[in-house]
């Protein structure tokens, strides 16, 4: 089973920011936070990933709580081609682990 | 640099019959995974190849086998199969097992099997 919770849906307007939450309570201390992305029919899109420092990429920035249960996802300026699942995942630092997907977050962005 | 590729993109298969996917991973990575997403549901771990032998497996049954060849592409069998079975299949290559973080874990954009 999935160890993140995250809302079902999530509305934006084009051009704000769109804040995306998901709780892991139960993350590990050698358990990274990834964000990955999945665009209608397409495969999941890696985001940003990080382990307890807030991270920034040119998609997005990640804030992680300084008790790591807790993340947000920040697209500092969503456009309509952001529209899609956003999946938040907990991950061990190993290569061989797969990642376990929950059903994710529906994000539509609005004109 | 070419990504993950995957084929056929889409496919019609009848109950009962047998069917192949096949994965190249992107340039660079030797391990390959493969996922079941069913419609409306995130993906669902399968297995993983590294140096052509299986090495973890998620909760499928035997119906679902693969192999992985010298040059790393991979294959995706399905035996028997159930209408239920009808999913988008999605590659994800990587770097090699057993090494810290990878954030270039890297999905193809899957095979669409239809199962009538």
């Amino acid at each position: 089973d999935a160890k993140t919770t995250q809302p079902t849906s999530m509305d934006c307007a084009e051009g704000r920011a769109a804040n995306l939450p998901c709780n892991h309570s139960t993350i590990s201390g050698n358990e990274y936070v990834y964000w990955y992305r999945q665009i209608h029919s397409q495969g999941p899109q890696y985001i940003i990933h990080g382990l307890k420092n807030n991270e920034t990429n040119e998609m997005a920035s990640l804030i992680i709580t300084e008790d790591r249960k807790s993340s947000t996802l920040i697209l500092p300026h969503a456009t309509l081609r952001d529209t899609a699942v956003y999946y938040c995942i907990v991950r061990p630092d190993n290569y061989g682990q797969n990642f376990v997907f929950g059903p994710g977050t529906r994000l539509s962005v609005l004109p | 640099d070419a990504g993950v590729t995957q084929s056929p993109t889409h496919l019609i298969k009848t109950r009962g019959q047998q069917v192949t996917l096949r994965c190249s991973p992107k340039s660079g990575h030797d391990t390959v995974s493969w996922y079941q997403q069913a419609l409306g549901q995130g993906p669902q771990f399968i297995f993983q190849y590294y140096e052509e032998e299986e090495r973890q497996r998620g909760n499928f049954p035997d119906r679902f086998s693969g192999h992985q060849f010298p040059n790393y592409s991979s294959e995706l069998n399905v035996n028997a199969l159930l209408l239920g079975d009808s999913a988008l299949y999605l590659c994800a290559s990587s770097l090699t097992y057993g090494r810290g973080p990878n954030y270039g874990y890297t999905f193809g954009s899957g095979t669409r099997l239809t199962v009538v």
